[in-house]
């Protein structure tokens, strides 16, 4: 049972340009929401992090907009650049099954960012 | 400032063979987690400590695996008599407090033959 889906594999997009990169959650008990982004060989790093009671947080390039009513998450990365290019993990915390403390993730999106 | 250092970074064994990876958190943080990925796929959480006390295990965490972390320090985890499904990375996290917001190691990545 996949309680946090990122469905798309991959993204490409210009660099300059928008990056939007998609996240749906199923457990209505996630109340913190977090990026990671995630080179070869190297463990996940933190990204960027969003409350329940926020719908919005930025940080620099990168925004994350949460909708509750939908479940949904998205980040944005504008501009986007080569650097980029990496796999991007959706994560989420809450009350579910009684542990507030671990994160549950999505299977990642692959974002290239071309020159 | 030193982050979570996870070794042996890389581990090839044999099948039958036990294996042990070590971790060593961020030394003010009181959580440690290990978690695992395989291709495709998410970190999938395994366990966590809250100092030294094992407080979650998931149900991956076959009989064959243990954790331990003893005097709330660096952590062990041990496969025993593995199988070619335990090929992944293994990849160790660590949190200080109510915060959420876990920092990973780089991994140990685990092919058995």
């Amino acid at each position: 049972d996949q309680q946090v889906k990122q469905n798309s594999p991959s993204l490409s997009v210009q660099e300059g340009r928008i990056s939007i990169l998609n996240c749906d959650y199923t457990n209505s008990m996630f109340d913190y929401f977090l990026w990671y982004k995630k080179y070869p060989a190297e463990g996940p790093t933190f990204l960027i992090s969003i409350s329940s009671i926020k719908d919005k947080n930025e940080d620099g390039r990168f925004t994350v907009f949460l909708n509750k009513s939908a479940k949904h998450l998205s980040l944005h990365i504008v501009p986007s650049q080569p650097g980029d290019s990496a796999v991007y993990f959706c994560a989420a915390s809450g009350n579910s099954g009684g542990s507030n403390y671990k994160l549950t993730f999505g299977k990642g999106t692959l974002l290239t960012v071309n020159p | 400032d030193t982050g979570v250092s996870q070794d042996p970074r890389h581990k090839i064994t044999k099948r039958g063979q036990n294996v042990t990876f070590r971790c060593d958190p961020i030394s003010e943080h009181n959580r440690l987690y290990w978690y695992r990925q395989t291709l495709g796929q998410g970190p999938e959480f395994l366990t966590y400590f809250q100092n030294e006390a094992q407080l979650e295990k998931s149900r991956l965490l076959s009989d064959r695996f243990s954790a331990e972390r003893p005097k709330g320090s660096f952590s062990t985890l041990e496969i025993q008599r593995t199988e070619q499904g335990d090929s992944a990375m293994y990849l160790c996290a660590s949190s200080l407090g109510r915060v959420v917001k876990l920092f990973f190691g780089s991994g140990t990545q685990l092919s058995v033959l």
